[in-house]
């Protein structure tokens, strides 16, 4: 039962470039989270996703950032015209989708193993 | 933005030395959790808090949630080797609806000294 998979691991852009980092859910997974991690610190929320929805942006920059869910295939963190504050470990995390326990279930977020973004 | 205030920040122990570690927020939250992080790699859930007061156990590790709503601790019992690595709090805050929507605290590194 394959967990959360993240590709890239590892991801070197020069400035001004596109990053592109996909995450593929757990299976029967449909809610789609992105976190960025600085070096030191902890994560932080950056969009929340269900198929084909963005439900929640609010940690996400206005500018050069957007994700994507797509009915078919994995969910895309997107970010344009890199810059060296960029360089971050991006995680994606999925969690299941229970109507009856929607509240409890939705907060066991399952993470991946990360994007390393290098910004040259 | 909210955020939690984890301490300390890293801790340097003998094997089989009890660990322990906390959280605090300036307001209330529904929900906690605590995570641990490997280098490389992304955090995994250790345990999950969902009720102010309740204490909860995984193994050698226990952790509460504070009677306020706005703390939460971990305890690691005789510690080993291999509790190395970072060790993160995060909730959700009662003010948010969106049930993945987590705050995480700076993080705690362990050490731990055979």
């Amino acid at each position: 039962n394959a967990g959360v998979m993240q590709n890239p691991r590892h991801l070197v852009r020069r400035r001004g470039q596109e990053a592109r980092l996909r995450c593929s859910p757990m299976k029967g997974h449909s809610h789609v989270y992105w976190y960025r991690q600085l070096p030191e610190e902890g994560l932080k929320f950056m969009v929340y996703l269900q198929k084909e929805n963005i439900i929640d942006e609010s940690g996400m920059p206005k500018e050069r950032f957007s994700a994507e869910f797509p009915k078919e295939g994995p969910s895309i963190l997107r970010i344009q015209q890199v810059v060296r504050g960029d360089s971050a470990a991006y995680f994606c995390a999925s969690s299941p989708f229970n109507p009856g326990q929607l509240t409890i279930t939705n907060e066991k977020l399952f993470f991946g193993s990360g994007t390393q973004l290098s910004v040259l | 933005g909210q955020q939690l205030n984890q301490s300390p920040q890293s801790m340097f122990i003998q094997e089989g030395e009890d660990v322990s570690m906390n959280c605090t927020s300036s307001s209330i939250f529904n929900t906690w959790l605590w995570y641990k992080q490997d280098p490389g790699e992304g955090p995994v859930l250790l345990i999950a808090l969902y009720k102010a007061g309740e204490l909860t156990s995984n193994g050698r590790l226990t952790a509460q949630f504070g009677i306020t709503r706005k703390d939460s601790f971990l305890n690691i019992s005789a510690s080993i080797p291999s509790d190395v690595g970072i060790y993160f709090c995060a909730g959700r805050s009662a003010r948010d609806n969106q049930g993945g929507k987590l705050i995480f605290g700076q993080g705690t590194e362990l050490s731990v000294k055979p």
